[in-house]
């Protein structure tokens, strides 16, 4: 199974700052078709997991402009500049390039 | 609108079964593959199964292998996960999604 490794677990932030989420994976994520088969997700309290960016960089609809991935292989991150209220919460890597599909354990976004 | 609508958990107890649903709407189901994520109180998200657009390609997680089935009648827009043989691990809130999408989950208790 490709395991997700992802840090820092937890990430106080000041409002209006910035950050960077760091995704590894154990293995290439590059599919035999090509693509890279990560992506990110956002989940708020009390609420389901949200799609943000999709195959390593492309946002999904709605998604702002402020959050951006990036990597490739092994190694992926996801920035988010500006941070607003509406940003915290818990933020989790899928790879979905090999079965079993594995997440990251998770990067809780908090304020400072 | 996509909307994804689980039904059919609640407390079961060890060893028995129990049956998932999810009525989808809002976009052209039988075009997507589904799948079935789920969350144990307090923990990450853990994927479960995944089915293709017209039920070609299953797979299945370790952890449920041989005791779940993922299914879906596309003509009735729903998705299923028939679940036997239950543990207490099992017990969850379980997402149906279409990565992009997600519902807002049923509970799954397993206890005696």
């Amino acid at each position: 199974d490709v395991l997700m490794t992802q840090t820092p677990v937890s990430l106080p932030v000041s409002l209006g700052g910035q950050v960077s989420i760091s995704c590894r994976s154990s293995q290439s994520l590059v599919h035999s078709d090509g693509n890279t088969y990560l992506h990110w997700y956002l989940q708020k309290p009390g609420q389901s997991p949200q799609l943000l960016i999709y195959r390593v960089s492309n946002r999904f609809s709605g998604v702002p402009d402020r959050f951006s991935g990036s990597g490739s292989g092994t190694d992926f991150t996801l920035k988010i500049s500006r941070v607003e209220p509406e940003d915290l919460g818990v933020y989790y890597c899928l790879q979905s390039t090999h079965f079993p599909w594995t997440f990251g354990g998770g990067t809780k976004l908090e304020l400072k | 609108e996509v909307q994804l609508v689980e039904s059919g958990g609640g407390l079961v107890q060890p060893g028995r079964s129990l049956k998932l649903s999810c009525l989808a709407s809002g976009f052209t189901f039988s075009n997507y593959g589904m799948n079935w994520i789920r969350q144990a109180p307090g923990k990450g998200l853990e994927w479960v199964a995944s089915i293709s657009s017209s039920s070609s390609y299953i797979y299945y997680a370790d952890t449920v292998k041989g005791r779940f089935t993922i299914s879906r009648d596309n003509a009735k827009n729903t998705l299923y996960l028939q679940m036997t043989s239950l543990r207490s691990e099992d017990t969850a809130l379980y997402y149906c999604a279409s990565l992009m999408d997600w519902g807002q989950g049923v509970m799954v208790t397993v206890s005696s």
